[in-house]
């Protein structure tokens, strides 16, 4: 069973501070990851894709893939109350299709 | 946003009738996919399409099927709608076999 992780939350932090999410995957073949944001009642929206080992970095959000401990993570510098939602971690599965395995995503509060 | 349009956004219905939902999407993309999102379960992929008259089934897909006549539109149904499939459904698509998905609204279907 192919398996994305996440820790649920809710993840608490105040506003102007950096948020940490963390996803781990099984599939050690696996190699393009997604991060999703999801708003209540909402479809998911990516804001950011890495493919491979280090970090990549979109305005406030930065993305870091280490492959060889299975680890992928996302850090939004400054948060803001916007950025309250739920994070979704998407990895794809080795194979044909471009099949994505979601994690069940980590609840993110970012207080004033 | 991805020009992506699922319909009906909302349909409640009987146990035992069949169910058709419809995604449409307007970026000639070869891939298309059907996702059902329950709490505790995040998304899970019931079916997908790599191009017209071509699918294949995904790890939630009994009772499920689905169709793509053109590239342009994907049909899901429910057979014989039970009250396990009362979910949030949504379509992705994507252009090709690495890069991300981009999600439709979604449909809240409830079987009652």
């Amino acid at each position: 069973q192919k398996e994305v992780e996440q820790n649920s939350g809710p993840l608490s932090v105040p506003e102007g501070a950096i948020a940490s999410l963390n996803c781990t995957y099984s599939d050690r073949g696996s190699q393009s990851f997604f991060w999703y944001r999801q708003y209540s009642g909402k479809s998911p929206e990516l804001i950011m894709s890495i493919y491979s080992n280090g970090d990549k970095e979109d305005g406030r959000f930065t993305a870091q893939l280490n492959k060889a401990s299975q680890y992928v993570s996302l850090l939004i510098r400054d948060s803001q109350p916007s950025d309250s939602a739920t994070y979704l971690c998407a990895v794809k599965v080795e194979g044909g299709g471009n099949k994505l395995t979601f994690g069940t995503g980590t609840q993110l509060k970012v207080e004033l | 946003d991805a020009g992506i349009t699922q319909s009906p956004r909302h349909k409640v219905t009987e146990t035992g009738t069949p169910v058709t939902l419809r995604c449409h999407q307007t970026e000639n993309h070869r891939y298309m996919y059907w996702y059902r999102q329950d709490p505790g379960h995040g998304l899970r992929l019931i079916h997908y399409s790599y191009g017209v008259k071509d699918t294949d089934k995904g790890e939630v897909s009994d009772g499920y099927s689905v169709s793509r006549s053109k590239t342009e539109d994907f049909l899901l149904t429910l057979e014989s709608a039970t009250s396990s499939q009362t979910s949030v459904y949504f379509c992705a698509i994507s252009e090709g076999g690495q890069g991300p998905q981009h999600f439709g609204d979604g449909t809240r279907l409830s079987i009652l």
